[in-house]
C-alpha cells in the first residue's frame, strides 16, 4: 500500500513482488524522461530513460511506460529486491529548456523481507 | 572509470560566510550541471555549463550564487554571504554534451549546513 511520510509518498512492497511507481509530469513539451534511484546519503543513480517518441522501454528488471495523453510516466520493477529500497525520482526535459532536468517529488520504496 | 566526484562531502559554515563547492566531472564529459536538493524533495536545477561557458544559469536563486568552469573540466560553485536557507545538498552532474538522450550522471553531493 501507499502512505505519506516526510513529504514523500511511500510504497511498501514484499520482496519478490513487482513494484509500480507512478509519476505525473508537468510539461507537454517535454521530449525526454528519466528515472533515477537515490539511496540515503548518495546522489541520484540513473536507472532508465525514454524518449517521447516511444511509449515503452525495457531494461534489466525495469520497464518504463510513457503515456503522453495524460502526461504520466511509470516505472515497473520486477521481482523487487531489498537493494531496490530507495527514493525514486522521475525527471523530464522540457524541449525548449535545453538540457536541464525538472524532477518530480519522489517516491520512497520500502522492500519488506 | 571514475564517476563524478564532489568535495567536500560536508560543509558547515556560519551565516554570512563565503563557501566554495567543487565538482570533478567524468573524464570526457563536456556538459556539467549543478542542482540543489532540499530534504524530501527532488533536485532543482541551478546552472549548466557546456565547455567553459554557462549555457543556462536560470536556476541560480540570486546574485550570491556564482559558478565557474575555467578549463572546461572542474567546476566550482561559489556562495557569498551564506544564509540559513542555503542549507541543502548541492549535486553536480555531468554528461557527454549532446542533446538527444544525453544522460546526466550525478555525484554524491555536498551537504551544506549554514548555522
Amino acid at each position: 500500500g501507499e502512505s505519506v511520510g516526510l513529504h514523500l509518498p511511500t510504497l511498501s512492497v514484499q520482496e519478490g513482488d513487482n513494484s509500480i511507481i507512478n509519476c505525473a509530469y508537468s510539461n507537454s513539451a517535454s521530449d525526454y524522461f528519466i528515472w533515477y534511484k537515490q539511496e540515503s546519503g548518495k546522489g541520484p543513480q540513473f536507472i532508465i530513460d525514454i524518449r517521447s517518441n516511444m511509449d515503452k522501454r525495457q531494461g534489466q528488471r525495469v520497464t518504463v511506460l510513457l503515456n503522453k495523453t495524460v502526461k504520466h510516466l511509470s516505472l515497473q520493477i520486477a521481482a523487487t529486491q531489498p537493494g531496490d529500497s530507495a527514493v525514486y525520482f522521475c525527471a523530464e526535459r522540457p524541449k525548449a529548456a535545453g538540457n536541464k532536468l525538472t524532477f518530480g517529488g519522489g517516491t520512497r520504496v520500502l522492500v519488506k523481507p | 572509470g571514475a564517476g563524478v566526484s564532489q568535495t567536500p562531502s560536508n560543509k558547515v559554515t556560519e551565516k554570512g560566510k563565503y563557501v566554495e563547492l567543487r565538482c570533478d566531472p567524468i573524464s570526457g564529459h563536456t556538459a556539467l550541471y549543478w542542482y540543489r536538493q532540499s530534504l524530501g524533495q527532488g533536485p532543482e536545477f541551478l546552472i549548466y555549463f557546456q565547455g567553459t561557458g554557462a549555457a543556462d544559469d536560470s536556476g541560480l536563486p540570486n546574485d550570491r550564487f556564482f559558478a565557474v568552469r575555467p578549463e572546461g573540466s572542474v567546476s566550482t560553485l561559489k556562495i557569498q554571504r551564506t544564509e540559513r536557507g542555503d542549507s541543502a545538498v548541492y549535486l553536480c552532474a555531468s554528461s557527454l554534451g549532446g542533446y538527444f538522450t544525453d544522460t546526466q550522471y550525478f555525484g554524491p553531493g555536498t551537504r551544506l549546513t549554514v548555522l
